[in-house]
């Protein structure tokens, strides 16, 4: 079955530092990859994602990936963290399996952003 | 204004009850899922549906029930066999097949048991 790892569980930063939250999945074959961020209060809203082509991918609110096939990770940077980017992070894999899309999610990373 | 919708926000019951959580979309979506979020586990797939009136169990269905009898709703019951019922449920949708795996998710149900 497919494993998704996140091995930052909790990551405080000051504002402005940079970030790197990392991701590995465990399927070898083709794979699609998000990564989705849960603020205070709010839905599950998706980050970024990867489906083909160039490797890293650029999303919402400064926030970029990159997919590096032969490492299986998706690690998730951004180059200066706000305070309002406090929140719990979590990387998703979907593999193909015919038409199912099912999504497997890593346990997430809680970034804690101080003033 | 498009999107998924899952009621109540907050939701209390007794142990050995039933309870039954509500997920619409108005997205037009063909599958639909459920997932528990735990504090520190992420989220863990339930059950999910690809079309109307077909689903199957995820990688912890046990203690739970489904239906999809229409495009737009895909309850989720919590039945008194699932032994550790308090969590966060969240919905999402998706459409399946070849186009985008992106799932949508709802604002969740925080269900307490006691």
């Amino acid at each position: 079955a497919q494993s998704v790892s996140q091995h930052n569980h909790h990551v405080i930063l000051s504002e402005a530092a940079s970030l790197e939250l990392g991701c590995n999945y465990s399927y070898g074959g083709t794979v699609n990859l998000f990564w989705y961020v849960q603020y205070p209060g709010q839905h599950l809203q998706l980050l970024l994602k990867y489906f083909s082509g160039d490797p890293l991918v650029k999303g919402i609110k400064g926030f970029e990936a990159e997919f590096i096939k032969s490492k299986f990770s998706f690690n998730l940077r951004k180059p200066s963290v706000q305070w309002s980017d406090t929140a719990e992070y979590f990387c998703a894999v979907n593999e193909h399996t015919g038409t199912a899309s099912k999504l497997t999610f890593g346990t997430g990373t809680r970034l804690q952003v101080t003033l | 204004d498009g999107g998924i919708t899952q009621s109540p926000k907050y939701l209390f019951r007794k142990e050995g009850q039933n309870v039954t959580l509500s997920c619409e979309q108005n997205l037009n979506h063909d599958a639909m899922y459920w997932y528990r979020q735990d504090p520190g586990q992420g989220l863990r797939l339930i059950y999910y549906s690809q079309i109307v009136n077909d689903f199957q169990k995820g990688d912890i269905a046990e203690g739970y029930s489904v239906s999809r009898e229409k495009k737009e709703s895909f309850p989720l019951t919590v039945t008194s066999a699932q032994k550790n019922p308090t969590a966060f449920y969240l919905c999402a949708s998706s459409f399946p097949g070849t186009r985008s795996y992106e799932q949508y998710f709802g604002p969740g149900t925080r269900l307490t048991v006691t």
